[in-house]
């Protein structure tokens, strides 16, 4: 079975500093993984993607995410962060080889970017 | 524009009360998915449809039913409404199994039921 975790409900960060946001997955066969961002009373917006290829994928706004395969994560990263990246970040994964359509998602990640 | 277009965005039902909130896309794309969204619970998948004609379970299909009306639009209706179904509903597509694009996403529906 396919899972993913987000283990930090917040991540709080200052201004100007690097951010990072963490995902751990599991699948049994090649993990399609993907980074979504929510705005408040919106819908989720697709940030960027790891299918195969180079580990270290770039995305929109800035940020990027590192595929590690034998750490099984995904963090998602942004070196300089900006007020308005404060949202909810969700992780997805699924099983590239299995193939279904379905995507897990991890619960979310709040990120607060102070002023 | 483009996209995912939800209908209602906002629903207050009384137990036992039946509705269907609709979803429809303009992207000719072949895969639909109705997730929900609690808190602390992320979004869990209720029904996806593959292809046009074509619906499943997703992991938790419970208290809902889905249709896919045709390439464009997929529905889900809750028959009889149970404030454990309290929640905020989405509707997303893909391309296809083979275009791992993401999703685009509708933005949402809001349902209290009272």
């Amino acid at each position: 079975a396919q899972s993913v975790a987000q283990p930090e409900d917040q991540v709080k960060v200052a201004e100007g500093n690097p951010l990072t946001v963490k995902c751990t997955y599991s699948v049994s066969g090649n993990p399609y993984l993907f980074w979504y961002v929510q705005y408040p009373n919106r819908g989720l917006q697709f940030l960027l993607k790891y299918i195969t290829g180079d580990n270290l994928v770039k995305g929109s706004y800035g940020f990027e995410a590192e595929f590690n395969k034998s750490q099984t994560s995904f963090h998602l990263k942004k070196p300089s962060a900006l007020v308005s990246d404060s949202a909810l970040y969700f992780c997805a994964v699924r099983d590239g080889g299995s193939g279904t359509y379905k995507y897990i998602f991890g619960t979310g990640t709040r990120l607060k970017v102070l002023a | 524009n483009a996209g995912v277009t939800q209908t209602p965005k906002f629903q207050v039902l009384k137990t036992g009360q039946s509705m269907t909130l609709q979803c429809a896309q303009d992207m000719n794309h072949n895969s639909m998915y109705w997730y929900r969204q609690d808190p602390g619970m992320g979004l869990r998948l209720i029904y996806y449809s593959a292809s046009e004609g074509t619906t499943d379970k997703g992991e938790v299909p419970n208290g809902y039913n889905v249709s896919r009306l045709n390439k464009r639009e997929f529905s889900l209706r809750l028959e009889s409404a149970a404030p454990s179904q309290t929640s905020v509903y989405f509707c997303a597509s893909t391309p296809s199994r083979d275009r791992d694009n993401g999703y685009t996403f509708g933005s949402g529906t809001r349902l209290t039921v009272v």
